[in-house]
């Protein structure tokens, strides 16, 4: 079945630490990918996005995240974090059907230690 | 701007009541989706439509009905039938087809009471 994974639940970096999370996906051809964040009581907000060509993509707020075929990953990376990327990160995909159904992992919940 | 709109932000309801959340894009978008969150379980889709006057169950489509008379709209009604209701539901829109994200409301929260 189609799926996306991301496997940490919670993450705790310091402040001016880098970040790396984890998204890998399970399809039959490579969908179009998607990283989003939410902070608390609010609606999600595009952070980048993977559709074709460069397999590492720049987005908002100081985020990349890169594509790896081989691994079915799509990782989110960001070199400094700072107190307010405390948040919720989603990774989805849009898997390249008539379907058209975005499919969302089950999100990793980002804490910044001071 | 354009942009997606939920209301009401905050929603209380009694047991056994339907309730109906609102849902209005003005990006000329196709497709439209709500998903419900719950702490530690990301989002689940509960129903989406791809254009007008059609819509597909999602995932957890049990106790919820929709509509989408117009292309701007897509309330969502949550039933007496649905057994744990309290939850933040978010909705969300997107040109439709391929290689297109999805924009999202601010969400409602609704607590049954």
């Amino acid at each position: 079945a189609q799926s996306v994974t991301q496997p940490d639940i919670h993450i705790t970096v310091s402040e001016g630490a880098s970040l790396e999370l984890r998204c890998n996906y399970s399809y039959g051809a490579t969908p179009y990918l998607f990283w989003y964040v939410q902070s608390p009581g609010q609606g999600l907000q595009l952070l980048l996005k993977y559709f074709s060509g460069d397999t590492l993509v720049q987005g908002i707020k100081g985020f990349e995240a890169e594509f790896k075929r081989s691994q079915s990953s799509f990782n989110l990376r960001k070199p400094s974090v700072h107190w307010s990327d405390a948040a919720e990160y989603f990774c989805a995909a849009n898997p390249m059907n008539r379907d058209d159904k975005i499919i969302f992992g089950k999100g990793t919940r980002l804490h910044i230690l001071p | 701007d354009g942009g997606i709109t939920q209301s009401p932000k905050y929603l209380f309801r009694k047991e056994g009541q339907n309730v109906t959340l609102s849902c209005e894009q003005n990006l000329n978008h196709d497709a439209m989706y709500w998903y419900r969150q719950d702490p530690g379980q990301g989002l689940r889709l509960i129903y989406y439509s791809q254009i007008v006057n059609d819509f597909q169950k999602g995932d957890i489509a049990e106790g919820y009905s929709v509509s989408r008379e117009k292309k701007e709209s897509f309330p969502l009604t949550v039933t007496s039938a649905q057994k744990n209701p309290t939850a933040f539901y978010l909705c969300a829109s997107s040109r439709g087809g391929l290689s297109t994200e999805a924009f999202f409301g601010q969400g409602t929260r609704l607590t049954v009471v």
